[in-house]
């Protein structure tokens, strides 16, 4: 399974926007790159995927590098309801969730 | 309406003891899994079924038997439990992931049931 690299913390203040990298150098070509988040006492929740192109929703954008070796999360605007550990996974076809120690994201006030 | 519900929510037990954890989900999916998190945070799956049917099961203990009586259910057994299995134990369910477009099926997460084993 192809591994990603996060950086283990990141901070940010209320209200801005804060853009979470991933580095993935062995992704494959059919490898989807998903995003989940797991805050505290809670079980992770999804939070958006994509394959080449860049992709929105209501909780994020993510942006995909040309050569899909890297992407990057982007939360437009941090609230304190969004600090938690976030997660970087490559979802092949066997659906299997790799997890990663993801990056811990916190927000400050 | 929780969507994934995993009971019981905490469970505290002796080891050697044999203990179920029950989950339900009601999103109409049709494969469902166990995830292990350790005490260092580590998200690890353990178990994927779809339709009933294992799918997946990564070296874990046969002490663990999961059991799925119907796709809207899987539940986990753990037999002569020992300090090691002293973790945060999720259930998920998606979409059968399948191959190609499939495997972007986003996995819902049930709130764990923390086992302590003293």
């Amino acid at each position: 399974d192809a591994k990603t690299t996060q950086p283990n913390s990141m901070e940010s203040n209320e209200e801005e926007p804060v853009h979470l990298p991933c580095n993935h150098s062995t992704i494959s070509g059919t490898d989807y790159i998903h995003w989940y988040r797991q805050l505290p006492s809670q079980g992770p929740e999804y939070v958006i995927h994509g394959l080449t192109s860049n992709v929105n929703n209501r909780m994020a954008s993510l942006a995909i590098a040309e050569d899909r070796k890297s992407s990057t999360l982007i939360l437009h605007r941090a609230t304190l309801r969004d600090a938690a550990v976030y997660y970087c996974i490559l979802r092949g076809g066997t659906g299997k969730l790799i997890f990663g120690q993801g990056t811990t994201l916190q927000v400050k006030p | 309406d929780t969507a994934v519900s995993q009971t019981p929510k905490y469970l505290v037990t002796q080891m050697g003891n044999d203990k179920s954890i029950k989950c339900e989900q009601n999103l109409g999916h049709d494969t469902m899994y166990w995830y292990k998190q350790d005490s260092k945070k580590f998200l690890k799956i353990m178990f994927s079924y779809n339709n009933k049917e294992l799918i997946i099961n990564e070296t874990v203990p046969n002490r663990f038997s999961p059991k799925s009586p119907d796709k809207a259910h899987l539940n986990l057994h753990i037999n002569s439990l020992e300090l090691g299995d002293s973790a945060v134990y999720f259930c998920a369910s998606s979409q059968f992931p399948g191959q190609g477009t499939s495997s972007n099926q986003p996995q819902h997460f049930g709130d764990g049931t923390r086992l302590s084993i003293l």
